[in-house]
């Protein structure tokens, strides 16, 4: 069974602070994403990567930063936490490009900004 | 621009009758197509998929519909069950580069 784990099911942080969000995989999968899903707007991509140390901007970078050391590891960043950051966080991951790309995604992470 | 539409946001049913939920989508070079479900406070979890070369994929109670010159695209449940109360999101890629467009979603009560 594929495996996407996250660190935390919930967190509440202060604005301003910087807050850590970690995913991890155990099936080998080369790309590796970041959602967020809010009521109303369904699933929108922040990050992807492709690849160890490489990343790809999703539709909602702005206020989000990635790190992608190890294959099976991928850190999301929000660098000074704020208010509209206050979402659940997805984790997923998938095999290289190709067809069918079917994604598993983690538990997700319900972060409170406040 | 929303690439992938779920318009309707919630859909209830009486259980044992069919569930239909929708998807409309505005791009023609989708290869294929999935289907998620998602309980609360839990990640999606893949259900089923089709390819845009089919117009028809099924699974056991649940069954892919794909109108290519329409663009759009249904997830049939026969029967409904309690069990089957979530909410359902569309996705489409293919020529993405591995990534998924997702609908908004749909929230299903199927009412015993």
């Amino acid at each position: 069974d594929v495996k996407v784990t996250q660190s935390s099911r919930y967190l509440v942080k202060r604005t301003g602070e910087k807050v850590f969000l970690e995913c991890v995989q155990d099936m080998d999968h080369e790309n590796m994403f970041w959602y967020r899903q809010d009521p109303g707007l369904g699933l929108r991509l922040i990050y992807f990567s492709y690849d160890v140390k490489m990343k790809e901007k999703g539709d909602i970078p702005e206020g989000y930063s990635v790190s992608r050391e190890k294959k099976e590891r991928f850190s999301l960043i929000l660098e000074s936490a704020s208010t509209n950051q206050t979402s659940m966080y997805l984790c997923a991951s998938s095999f290289m490009a190709g067809f069918a790309d079917t994604q598993y995604f983690g538990p997700g992470t319900r972060l409170t900004v406040l | 621009d929303q690439q992938v539409k779920q318009n309707s946001p919630s859909l209830s049913v009486q259980e044992g009758r069919i569930s239909i939920l929708n998807c409309d989508y505005t791009n023609s070079m989708f290869d294929y197509f999935l289907w998620y479900k998602k309980y609360p406070a839990e990640g999606p979890t893949f259900l089923i998929s089709i390819s845009s070369i089919k117009d028809k994929n099924e699974d056991g109670r649940f069954t892919v519909f794909l109108n290519k010159s329409a663009k759009h695209l249904s997830l049939h449940i026969v029967p409904s069950q309690p069990g089957d109360s979530a909410v359902y999101f569309c996705a489409a890629g293919g020529n993405q580069g591995g990534k998924l467009i997702f609908g908004q979603g749909t929230e299903l009560s199927v009412k015993p």
